[in-house]
C-alpha cells in the first residue's frame, strides 16, 4: 500500500462544474495536508493547506480532511479550463520535515 | 511572499561534464531545502533534503557522491550533478520550507547528451 493514493484520472468535468479530488494516507500520524497544482512542464504551485478536521475554503477552492477516515479531498468549484494540470496530494508525517507525494491526479476540465 | 528562484531553468551539457543548480529562497530564510528529480509523466521524487550548515540526507538509491549537495547560507543551497550521464537528464525541482510549508522553486530542466 502506498502511503498516499490518489486515482491517476483524469478526471474530466466540464467548465463551471464542480471538480472533486480524493487523497488517503496510509500513516495515522500524519499532521499537514498540502495540495499542489502542477501544469504540465511546470513545478508545483501550493494551492492550500489544512491541518485540522473539517473545511477549509480559499476562493474556488475547499479543502476537506477526515483523519478518522484517513482522507482529504479538494474540491474546486466553478470549475475553468485554466484549472485543468494535474493535483498532488503530499502528506508530512509527524517530525519529520519531508513531504510524501501522491502520484497526482490529472483534472481536465472542457468548455 | 514565499519566493523561490532556481538557475538556470535550463542546461544542456555533455556527457562527463558536471553541472551546478542553484536555489534561492528570495524572501524568507529557509533552514531545510529540498531537491526533487521528476521525469516525464512521473511523479516527483524526493532525492534529499538540504539543511544549512550541515550534510544533507539522501534519499535511500540516491548516490551522494553523483549529486552534491550545498546549503551555505538560509537562502541559498546548490545541486552539482557530477559527471553527469544521459540517464540524468530530468526535470530537477527544489523546495524552501517555511511556516510548515513547502514553496516550489520553477525547476531546472537537465539535457546530457
Amino acid at each position: 500500500q502506498k502511503e498516499v493514493e490518489q486515482n491517476s484520472g483524469p478526471l474530466s468535468v466540464p467548465e463551471g462544474a464542480i471538480a472533486s479530488l480524493n487523497c488517503t494516507y496510509s500513516d495515522r500520524g500524519s499532521q499537514s495536508f498540502f495540495w499542489y497544482r502542477q501544469y504540465s512542464g511546470k513545478s508545483p504551485e501550493l494551492i492550500m493547506f489544512i491541518y485540522s478536521n473539517g473545511d477549509k475554503e480559499d476562493g474556488r477552492f475547499t479543502a476537506q480532511l477526515n483523519k478518522a477516515s484517513q482522507y482529504v479531498s479538494l474540491l474546486i468549484r466553478d470549475s475553468q479550463p485554466s484549472d485543468s494540470a494535474t493535483y498532488l496530494c503530499a502528506v508530512n508525517r509527524y517530525n519529520t520535515d519531508k513531504l510524501i507525494f501522491g502520484t497526482g491526479t490529472r483534472l481536465q476540465v472542457f468548455p | 511572499g514565499a519566493v523561490v528562484s532556481q538557475h538556470p531553468s535550463w542546461v544542456i551539457c555533455k556527457s562527463g561534464t558536471s553541472v551546478k543548480i542553484e536555489c534561492r529562497s528570495l524572501d524568507f530564510q529557509a533552514t531545510t531545502m529540498f531537491w526533487y528529480r521528476q521525469f516525464p509523466k512521473q511523479s516527483l521524487m524526493l532525492m534529499a533534503t538540504s539543511n544549512e550548515g550541515s550534510k544533507a540526507t539522501y534519499e535511500q538509491g540516491v548516490e551522494k557522491d553523483k549529486f552534491l549537495i550545498n546549503h551555505a547560507s538560509l537562502t541559498l543551497s546548490t545541486l552539482t550533478v557530477t559527471s553527469a550521464h544521459p540517464e540524468d537528464s530530468s526535470f530537477y525541482i527544489c523546495s524552501a520550507r517555511t511556516s510548515g510549508t513547502q514553496y516550489f522553486g520553477p525547476g531546472t530542466r537537465l539535457t546530457v547528451l
